[in-house]
């Protein structure tokens, strides 16, 4: 059971707008920055959003992010097969003294 | 261009030890925290450790705690975690992985090397 929660996957055609939620707490999301990661299959993870909605250079725009409360939201808009992947979000824990990640959601371009 | 080479990883039994190391390249060692993440086969993401600049913070997920020990040779650019008393849900990949702020441990980590398989099994 992770400490964020995500939903365990989602799917949408191409060109549609996707997201993808990630739920927490007072002691991670409600206080500190969430980011969020890709995974393509059989490869190492990617950093795509960090403090909650800034783009690493060479991520596209089609990909947002954003907090509010204890959630956070990844969207993908503009859907292209190549964003078939499992996508994780991560934050801080401060009543944990570790970093929390959610349980990933894998998306699937129909 | 900045590069994480895990190694060390393998088939070891219950009970066992094994040290993983990350060579790091293409920037300066010294001035980032770095992070231990691992992957059981089919499953999440999961954080294990952070070690700071030069050592002074050190924190531990509380699956590993007390098992494991993360440590870091700046000298030598490397990244190292020892593994004691190997547990079979400590099978997974282990990555290392960069954390880019700069003041504590936050889940931003803006570079991961390869990853390194350890299968703990009889």
């Amino acid at each position: 059971q992770s400490v964020l929660t995500q939903p365990p996957s989602a799917s949408g055609t191409p060109g549609q707008r996707v997201t993808i939620s990630c739920s927490g707490s007072s002691s991670n999301i409600g206080s500190y920055y969430v980011n969020w990661y890709q995974q393509l299959p059989g490869t190492a993870p990617k950093l795509l959003i960090y403090r909650n909605n800034q783009r690493p250079s060479g991520v596209p725009d089609r990909f947002s992010g954003s907090r509010s409360g204890t959630s956070a939201s990844l969207a993908i808009s503009g859907l292209r097969s190549e964003d078939e992947a499992d996508y994780y979000c991560a934050a801080w824990d401060g009543s944990l003294s570790g970093v929390v990640f959610g349980g990933g959601t894998k998306l699937t371009v129909l | 261009e900045v590069q994480l080479v895990e190694s060390g990883g393998g088939l070891v039994q219950p009970g066992g030890s094994l040290r993983l190391s990350c060579a790091a390249s293409g920037f300066t060692f010294s001035t980032y925290s770095m992070n231990w993440v691992r992957q059981a086969p089919g499953k999440g993401l999961e954080w294990v450790s952070y070690i700071s600049r030069y050592s002074s913070a050190i924190y531990y997920a509380d699956s590993v705690k007390g098992r494991f020990t993360i440590s870091r040779d700046n000298a030598r650019t490397s990244l190292f975690l020892q593994m004691n008393s190997l547990r079979s849900e400590d099978t997974a990949v282990y990555y290392c992985a960069r954390e880019a702020d700069y003041y504590d441990s936050s889940g931003h980590f803006d570079y991961w090397g390869q990853g390194t398989l350890v299968s703990v099994s009889s």
